[in-house]
């Protein structure tokens, strides 16, 4: 069973608008969400974080929203630039282990 | 460069060989963990050690799998008799065990293995 779920395989979005991420989770136990950004030939690497007992954090062009009661937490990257095309793993901890989403791979259009 | 690194990059291996992979993780972190990844999914847990204790191994770990971390600094990951679906993206990652800092782990770039 697939604890956190990446529904959009890829997103395609025009430079300078915003870039919203969605993930859904059903493991109600989860206390921390993280969004990690993977370039190709390289390893994912960490860019957002938020606590269960918050429900927004914002750092720079990026911000993540958790909505507890949907299970949902999204991802949003404003302006959206070339260098933020990149495959984008939601991911969820319990037990000081972290489940990873498959992934969406983000398209910016110039 | 004092990010993680992971030895070889790739392998090219036979079914039914052993193959080891190393990784190092970032000098001051305690907590490592092995990933595996495949193509369309996210990194999957394998295990992970705390200093030199390997303190979890998922399901996914079959007795093929063995993994060390002497003296709580690089780690080994051996597989025994591959087979072709052992073929994956083997991650490494590495946090310190300390509050928050726990969960931003710090990923290699990983060793692709394939088994022909």
């Amino acid at each position: 069973d697939q604890q956190v779920k990446q529904n959009s395989p890829s997103l395609s979005v025009q430079e300078g608008r915003i870039s919203i991420l969605n993930c859904d989770y059903t493991n109600s136990m989860f206390d921390y969400f993280l969004w990690y950004k993977k370039y190709p030939a390289e390893g994912p690497t960490f860019l957002i974080s938020i606590s269960s007992i918050k429900d927004k954090n914002e750092d720079g062009r990026f911000t993540v929203f958790l909505n507890k009661s949907a299970k949902h937490l999204s991802l949003h990257i404003v302006p959206s630039q070339p260098g933020d095309s990149a495959v984008y793993f939601c991911a969820a901890s319990a037990d000081d282990k972290i489940i990873f989403g498959k992934g969406t791979r983000l398209h910016i259009l110039p | 460069d004092t990010g993680v690194s992971q030895n070889p990059r790739h392998k090219i291996t036979k079914r039914g060989q052993n193959v080891t992979f190393r990784c190092d993780p970032i000098s001051e972190h305690n907590r490592l963990y092995w990933y595996r990844q495949t193509l369309g999914q996210g990194p999957e847990f394998l295990t992970y050690f705390q200093n030199e204790a390997q303190l979890e191994k998922s399901r996914l770990l079959s007795d093929r799998f063995s993994a060390e971390r002497p003296k709580g600094s690089f780690s080994t990951l051996e597989i025994q008799r591959t087979e072709q679906g052992d073929s994956a993206m083997y991650l490494c990652a590495s946090s310190l065990a300390s509050g928050l800092a726990l969960y931003e782990q710090y990923f290699g770039p990983g060793t692709r293995l394939t088994v022909t």
